[in-house]
């Protein structure tokens, strides 16, 4: 079936980039997604890439797609406080509907 | 950008009751929306998707007397938690399709959280 993996945390000093990992299963998705939630809140649609695409560039967001191997990343520059959040990697999987597959979130924290 | 309001954003409510939750598009209309639940620390999983105007899509496992979803306008759709217990303590989150949208248009309400005693 469907399964998106995502390492759990990952800590940063505040100015350094952060990189997020999450493979995924489904060959056939066409759109991938990066969510970020803030606590107590929903989910914010921060960038997608088409899945024939290899790379997106959103401002200080990079988006690196290997379809060979299934993986996904997405890379902060000049990280910040305020981008201490949860980050949920998203497959879309055929079969209509735009449904999404998440992977369970990667906690990001920023430190001075 | 879209906006997905959820109401109410927090309920708290006795076990055996049951608690609506509405989810609406402000200032688009959607033919398709979705319900998620996120538990604490954990992924969201969805729950179903509802379409105007028809039943709602299930997924595996999701007990559809339990969990009623009517959709009954472009701009709202709401999900009726029935004879709720402690174990349907949870947060829920719906997201919404425009009509206009593609399909990488996908926006999500605020969430509702539900703690049942």
């Amino acid at each position: 079936g469907e399964d998106v993996e995502q390492s759990l945390f990952l800590s940063v000093r505040e100015g350094d980039s952060s990189v997020i990992n999450c493979t995924y299963t489904d060959s056939s998705s066409t759109y991938l997604y990066w969510y970020k939630q803030e606590p107590g809140a929903g989910l914010q649609l921060l960038t997608y890439i088409f899945s024939n695409m290899d790379m997106k560039q959103d401002q200080r967001l990079t988006v690196l797609l290997n379809k060979k191997d299934k993986h996904l990343s997405l890379r902060i520059a000049d990280t910040q406080t305020g981008d201490s959040a949860i980050y949920f990697c998203a497959e879309s999987i055929s079969g209509g509907y735009n449904k999404l597959i998440f992977g369970a979130g990667t906690r990001l924290a920023v430190h001075p | 950008g879209a906006v997905v309001s959820q109401h109410p954003s927090w309920v708290i409510c006795k076990s055996g009751t049951s608690v609506k939750i509405e989810c609406r598009s402000l200032d688009f209309q959607a033919t398709t929306m979705f319900w998620y639940r996120q538990f604490p620390k954990k992924s969201l999983m969805l729950m179903a998707t509802s379409n105007e105007g028809s039943k709602a899509t299930y997924e595996q496992g999701v007990e559809k007397d339990k969990f009623l979803i009517n959709h009954a306008s472009l701009t709202l759709s709401t999900l009726t938690v029935t004879s709720a217990h402690p174990e349907d303590s949870s947060f829920y989150i719906c997201s919404t399709i425009p009509i206009t949208g593609g399909q990488e248009t996908q926006y999500f309400g605020p969430g509702t959280r539900l703690l049942v005693l």
